[in-house]
């Protein structure tokens, strides 16, 4: 149990161009997920805080229209990297609060490489 | 500011040796504190969390320790094999329904 899913697991685009990553939870429901960003060799930076049914809640720097959340249910939180560029290269995890609470189940992560 | 570190960056280990992984964290009221394993180019996977009523965790051949007073948890692994190599990341919460914060990492390498 405690499944969660990101597709896609890899994505290369050119920039100036918007990307969508979904984060899943396959057999729980999660009114909370986060996004973290991963940098090779570093650790998880948390981008924001998704809330099904609000508004995100970011981190201090992180640009919200670059880095659009939306929760639209309890299974499915996504992030949009609006006009990307080069530097937004990086690796994009997504966790899902699950119980017992404050327990974060983590997807398997996307890799975005912007040309 | 609260923070968690983890030291060393990098271990290497010959096969079958037990180790320790350190984990320091700068504000002793942590609510709970977790350990994780990340697989090159992989998502997280948890293998123990600790409660702060809690003092240790056992999972198979891991042992995690909290100890709040010291600021300090530490992932005992026994015995340990080529498959345990892997980055370990300590994460911690401060309150309920606050957020993760990650230490840096350590990378184990178990050699055969």
């Amino acid at each position: 149990g405690a499944v969660v899913s990101q597709h896609p697991s890899r994505v290369i685009c050119k920039s100036g161009t918007s990307v969508k990553i979904e984060c899943r939870s396959l057999d729980f429901q999660a009114t909370t997920m986060f996004w973290y960003r991963q940098f090779p060799k570093k650790s998880l930076m948390l981008m924001a805080t998704s809330n099904e049914g609000s508004k995100a809640t970011y981190e201090q720097g992180v640009e919200k229209d670059k880095f659009l959340i939306n929760h639209a249910s309890l299974t499915l939180s996504t992030l949009t990297v609006t006009s990307a560029h080069p530097e937004d290269s990086s690796f994009y995890i997504c966790s899902a609060d699950g119980r017992p609470p404050d327990t974060q189940y983590f997807g398997p992560g996307t890799r975005l490489t912007v040309l | 500011k609260q923070e968690v570190t983890q030291i060393p960056a990098a271990l290497s280990v010959p096969e079958g040796e037990n180790l320790v992984l350190n984990c320091s964290f700068t504000d002793s009221a942590i609510y709970n504190l977790q350990w994780f394993r990340q697989d090159p180019g992989k998502g997280l996977t948890s293998l123990l969390l600790i409660q702060s009523s809690q003092r240790e965790q056992t999972s198979g051949r891991l042992n995690a320790s909290l100890d709040k007073s010291s600021g300090r948890s530490t992932l005992y692994i026994a015995a340990s094999q080529p498959g345990d190599s892997a980055t370990y990341l300590c994460a911690g919460i401060y309150n309920q329904g606050g957020k993760l914060i990650f230490g840096q990492g350590t990378e184990l390498s178990v050699k055969p």
